[in-house]
């Protein structure tokens, strides 16, 4: 398997801009975590899904997060409007069945919001 | 809730001594725990997990951890250190059987190896 892929791996984009994040987890997994990673706040849990549905949203920073897994095989985070401070590495991480099993990461989006 | 405290976010070593980076957690159910490392601009890698049962572990590059839970401690440890070794190393726990699989993370650790 080709392990967690996210896309783009970087972005730049001006402050009110929309910007959309991709994540293909692996097959087979049935959770999704989408974390952030800043020099301030470290790795930090936006929000995670089990079967595709959201199960903890609470990470999420405020309303102009948003994320959705319309399928097994995908997943979006949207940031709408962007502003400077949204600035970080974006990780998506994905899980199989079993408690006992680690999560994998992409390999993470740097966002840049100038 | 859950918390991880890695002692000390910088440590440096010289090649061939002993790694040692300390992690403590809290936990309100027995907990998972893990340890990833994360090279410049990668993703996260898991370098060893504790679920159950033997509470030393041992992963890969040669690392180890060992869950002492009268301590609530998952210290990594590596008896000699390799260049290689070089990254920010994360401990990680997470709510073991209880379901909840996300985790929570410590603030990290970069160890420098010098030469």
């Amino acid at each position: 398997d080709a392990g967690v892929i996210q896309s783009p791996r970087h972005e730049v984009t001006e402050m009110g801009q929309e910007v959309t994040l991709r994540c293909k987890p692996i097959s087979g997994h049935n959770s999704l975590f989408w974390y952030r990673q800043t020099m301030m706040r470290g790795l930090e849990l936006l929000i995670y899904f089990n079967n595709n549905v959201p199960i903890d949203d609470s990470g999420m920073p405020e309303d102009r997060f948003s994320a959705k897994m319309p399928n097994a095989s995908f997943s979006t985070l949207k940031i709408q409007p962007s502003e400077p401070r949204d600035s970080a590495v974006y990780f998506c991480a994905s899980s199989f069945r079993g408690l006992d099993t680690e999560a994998f990461f992409g390999q993470g989006t740097r966002l840049t919001v100038v | 809730a859950q918390s991880v405290t890695q002692l000390g976010s910088h440590v440096s070593v010289s090649e061939g001594a002993l790694v040692l980076l300390r992690c403590n957690y809290s936990s309100s159910v027995p907990p998972y725990l893990f340890w990833y490392v994360q090279y410049p601009n990668q993703g996260l890698q898991l370098l060893l997990k504790y679920t159950t049962g033997a509470t030393l572990v041992k992963g890969i590059n040669g690392f180890e951890a060992e869950f002492k839970k009268s301590e609530t401690s998952f210290h990594l440890t590596k008896p000699s250190a390799h260049m290689s070794d070089a990254a920010e190393y994360f401990c990680a726990v997470s709510e073991g059987d209880t379901g909840r699989r996300a985790l929570t993370f410590g603030s990290g650790t970069r160890l420098q190896v010098q030469p």
